[in-house]
């Protein structure tokens, strides 16, 4: 059965600081693969997604993913991070109808 | 409405009492799933409709919980007998299409959820 791991539970950066959040898969294929991003009391929302081609996708709010068939992951990046950025993060992989979601990393960003 | 809405947004009963949950799907979208999300765990799968249809029931983890959507819209996920394990937040999705393959997937919109308390 395909699974997804999220190694962080919790990671804290400072405003401004570079931000990389982990997602690794089980699956014989390639997936599809997204990240998504939940802010308190709201909805699941898509950052990026990776279906094929390309193996750096960008996303919005200026989030980028890459790729890596090698390693079976897909982490998640942003060059500067905001305190808006402050939220859940879900990783989550897709195939024939089956989504499965990491268990989510906790961001804390600091002022 | 512009999005995925759910109902009630915050739900607290005693144990053993059915709950009934609510999730109004964008108009229009085919496809509607449920999950739940339980304390620092990811999203769990519990059910996906086609149109009325669940093709997918595997996710549901017992008997006690139940799924209907009625005119390919809303959907209600019932929980009987409610158990203290049971808390967790419900989160609800829709897309326009299904997932047969891997072409006709679409993205899921997701609800707000219902935070859902068994004491």
């Amino acid at each position: 059965a395909q699974s997804v791991t999220q190694p962080d539970i919790h990671i804290t950066v400072s405003e401004g600081a570079s931000l990389e959040l982990r997602c690794n898969y089980s699956y014989g294929a390639t997936p599809y693969l997204f990240w998504y991003v939940q802010s308190p009391g709201q909805g699941l929302q898509l950052l990026l997604k990776y279906f094929s081609g390309d193996t750096l996708v960008q996303g919005i709010k200026g989030f980028e993913a890459e790729f890596k068939r090698s390693q079976s992951s897909f982490n998640l990046r942003k060059p500067s991070v905001h305190w808006s950025d402050a939220a859940e993060y879900f990783c989550a992989v897709y195939n024939n109808n089956d989504m499965r979601f990491g268990a989510g990393t906790r961001l804390t960003v600091k002022p | 409405g512009a999005g995925v809405s759910q109902s009630p947004s915050n739900k607290v009963t005693e144990k053993g009492k059915d709950v009934e949950l609510r999730c109004d799907p964008i108009s229009g979208h085919t496809a509607l799933y449920w999950y739940r999300q339980s304390l620092g765990q990811g999203l769990e799968f519990l059910i996906y409709f086609q149109g009325n249809s669940a093709p997918d029931k595997s996710g549901l983890p017992s008997d006690r919980f139940s799924a209907e959507r009625t005119g390919g819209s809303v959907s209600t996920l019932t929980i009987q007998r409610t158990q203290q394990e049971d808390s967790a937040v419900y989160l609800c999705a829709s897309s326009p299409k299904t997932g047969t393959s891997g072409a006709a997937y679409n993205e899921q919109f997701f609800g707000p959820g219902t935070r859902l308390t068994v004491l």
